[in-house]
């Protein structure tokens, strides 16, 4: 039982690079998201996503863009990366968020900016 | 900007002990209000959630909602060191977005 799978779990990037955060979920949620965590802090969302082909920014979306084209598949792309960026990221799903609130979580994705 | 804040502690209580967690929301048409646990390292998960004014309890813990103060708590009844952790608390939004505080850090010392 895979629930929310994210890759990589660990990534260093230089400054300017570009790369893709992988997020899969295999319960059929309609809702995923992306939240970032900085040392100390809570988690600010960056985008959402209530179903397929259906995006919408978050709380920090600036210098991140996301898509949707299955149900299954939420990535998250970095264009130019900044040390702004170093952070940990979680993807996460929900199919009845309106009724519980209950997010699933990925493992994280821990990714260092230099 | 909507904004969830809480203590960031670290909340140090003795083993057995209740342990009381507090959070504040800006948004006065929330609805809907959660407790999450997050252990060092690890994401988080959901424990508590709550829309009505007053108690809700489940097994050691208990959220408390106060809409008019726009106001959440969590107690954590008899605390043992396994809830060392760090307590998220979250206001859902109108768009069905969880807007999360910066956590309480919780030390349950044996």
């Amino acid at each position: 039982n895979a629930g929310v799978t994210q890759t990589p779990k660990f990534r260093i990037l230089k400054i300017g690079q570009s790369m893709t955060l992988q997020c899969t979920q295999d319960m059929n949620h309609n809702y995923m998201y992306w939240y970032r965590q900085d040392p100390g802090m809570g988690l600010k969302l960056i985008y959402y996503s209530v179903g397929a082909g259906i995006t919408d920014k978050g709380e920090v979306p600036n210098g991140y863009n996301v898509s949707r084209s299955t149900t299954e598949d939420f990535p998250l792309r970095l264009e130019l990366a900044a040390p702004s960026q170093t952070s940990v990221y979680f993807c996460a799903s929900s199919s009845h968020i309106s009724y519980t609130g209950e997010l699933f979580f990925g493992e994280g994705s821990r990714l260092t900016v230099l | 900007q909507k904004e969830v804040e809480q203590n960031s502690g670290p909340l140090s209580v003795p083993e057995g002990a209740i342990a009381s967690l507090n959070c504040t929301y800006s948004d006065r048409g929330s609805q809907s209000f959660f407790w999450y646990r997050q252990y060092s390292g690890k994401s988080p998960e959901l424990i508590m959630f709550i829309y009505s004014n007053g108690d809700k309890e489940d097994g050691r813990f208990t959220a408390q909602l106060n809409k008019a103060s726009q106001y959440v708590s969590l107690l954590i009844r008899d605390s043992q060191p396994s809830d060392s952790a760090t307590y998220l608390c979250a206001v859902m939004d109108s768009s069905y977005k969880l807007i999360f505080g910066s956590g309480t850090r919780l030390l349950v010392r044996p």
